[in-house]
């Protein structure tokens, strides 16, 4: 029964293919986010969605399309992987906006490209 | 989104407590402060945000300064098992993410 949830944990590829990262929160809130931690572990956010609409995109390369078929899912899927998209990928869940905007994170999918 | 200055890296004993500092001169009236941590391998976890007085949960204290220019996060009996990253974020109400700076390495020793 964990809160939002991701798979896979792990994902390993070659350059060019496409792949697709699932998050799921049971936790009925409104707004999910995808974050992405680099090797120098610095966290920045890439997407937001609210209600299954896109409200933030951080200049994020038009290779990563988040998709959302309902508010508690927010896919993202990646085309023609380049060496530098490796990196731990994280999805969050909030309420929505307002004071008590607490994100909750999922555990991460650790992606490495080959 | 007001920047944040915390120490790189701190030490601590276990079972004492952890006082983590974090400097947000440029805070607005508007800008709460939140604090994050993330144990290794694991995604960041929420533990506590505050506006202008202090606050206490069942994770931690916060203790935000008068002129709301600084904070210190306490964690009154540190465990090994609070050994991570923790993130001092300042946010505005309504804004929609977090902005993550490099954090402070707290590491607790036995």
């Amino acid at each position: 029964d964990t809160a939002v949830s991701q798979t896979p944990k792990y994902l390993v590829t070659q350059m060019g293919n496409d792949k697709s990262i699932k998050c799921e929160q049971n936790l009925g809130h409104d707004t999910m986010y995808w974050y992405k931690q680099d090797s120098k572990k610095f966290l920045k956010i890439m997407f937001s969605y609210n209600n299954k609409e896109l409200i933030i995109n951080e200049t994020v390369p038009n290779r990563f399309s988040p998709k959302s078929p309902d508010k508690a899912h927010l896919n993202l899927h990646i085309n023609s992987l380049e060496l530098g998209d490796s990196a731990v990928y994280f999805c969050a869940s909030s309420q929505g906006p307002g004071r008590k905007n607490i994100q909750y994170f999922g555990a991460g999918t650790r992606l490495s490209v080959l | 989104d007001a920047k944040t200055t915390q120490p790189t890296s701190m030490d601590c004993a276990e079972g004492r407590a952890a006082n983590l500092p974090c400097n947000h001169s440029t805070i607005s009236g508007n800008e709460y402060v939140y604090w994050y941590r993330q144990i290794h391998s694991q995604g960041p976890q929420y533990i506590i945000h505050g506006l202008k007085n202090n606050e206490t949960n069942e994770m931690a204290s916060l203790i935000i300064t008068e002129d709301r220019k600084s904070s210190t996060l306490i964690l009154p009996h540190a465990t090994l098992r609070d050994t991570a990253v923790y993130y001092c974020i300042v946010r505005a109400q309504g804004a929609q993410k977090l902005v993550f700076g490099q954090g402070t390495r707290l590491t607790i020793n036995p």
